[in-house]
């Protein structure tokens, strides 16, 4: 496995303002995904970012929305923009460390008044 | 759209019983299954993967897989307080790999001493 960091773990934030999410692993890696859980719901992936190209984004996320940068392959950002109370959620990265092994960073608990 | 169902519970079971955990998957050409254990107010851990027809065991673990039937269980053996929590079942967005992942709405389980 993997040690994966999250910045913030948690955060109240005004309505109309940005977040920028940091994600730290202690291991190089090709893939890095952000996923979204909703209170009281399952785990709705936002994008998946690579090293040195675009984020792709899933159905229902757009960049402008929620911007992503992967300088390097120990390190993502997803930034939560013009935030609405909607977007109160825990945010979460993963990575995966062979195929089909995908493990989780701890989570930032985002709340937005 | 890959589609994951889940009871969503909750799913009451004695100390020291079996708990069996149950999905089911809408794209006939899923590779790849993963189960994963999510505590309250924690993130997702994984608890095994399956690829192959058949059963698979790990510890008190045992993930079942037909592909025929696109059904996909966990079980747990001698259930402990301590395997209370949210079970999620989650397949491959697309083909595999090192791939994002579409989550079931999880079932929530209790055991009871």
């Amino acid at each position: 496995s993997a040690v994966i960091s999250q910045k913030p773990s948690r955060d109240i934030c005004q309505r109309g303002t940005s977040l920028t999410i940091q994600c730290q692993v202690d291991s190089q890696v090709t893939m890095m995904f952000w996923y979204r859980q909703q209170p009281g719901q399952s785990l709705t992936l936002i994008a998946t970012a690579n090293q040195g190209s675009e984020a792709t984004y899933e159905s229902g996320f757009v960049i402008d929305k929620f911007p992503i940068s992967r300088p390097n392959l120990t390190f993502s950002t997803l930034t939560v923009s013009n935030m609405s109370p909607e977007d109160s959620s825990i945010y979460l990265c993963s990575v995966a460390l062979a195929p089909d092994t995908q493990y989780f960073g701890p989570g930032t608990r985002l709340t937005v008044l | 759209q890959k589609e994951v169902e889940q009871n969503s519970g909750p799913l009451s079971v004695p100390e020291g019983a079996i708990a069996s955990l149950n999905c089911t998957y809408s794209d006939r050409g899923s590779q790849s299954f993963f189960w994963y254990r999510q505590y309250s107010g924690k993130s997702p851990e994984l608890i095994m993967s399956i690829y192959s027809n058949g059963d698979k065991e790990d510890g008190r673990f045992t993930a079942q897989l037909n592909k025929a039937s696109q059904y996909v269980s966990l079980l747990i053996r001698d259930s402990q307080p301590s395997d209370s929590a949210t079970y999620l079942c989650a397949v491959p967005l697309t083909g595999g790999g090192a791939d994002g992942l579409t989550f079931g709405k999880g079932t929530h389980l209790i055991i009871q001493p």
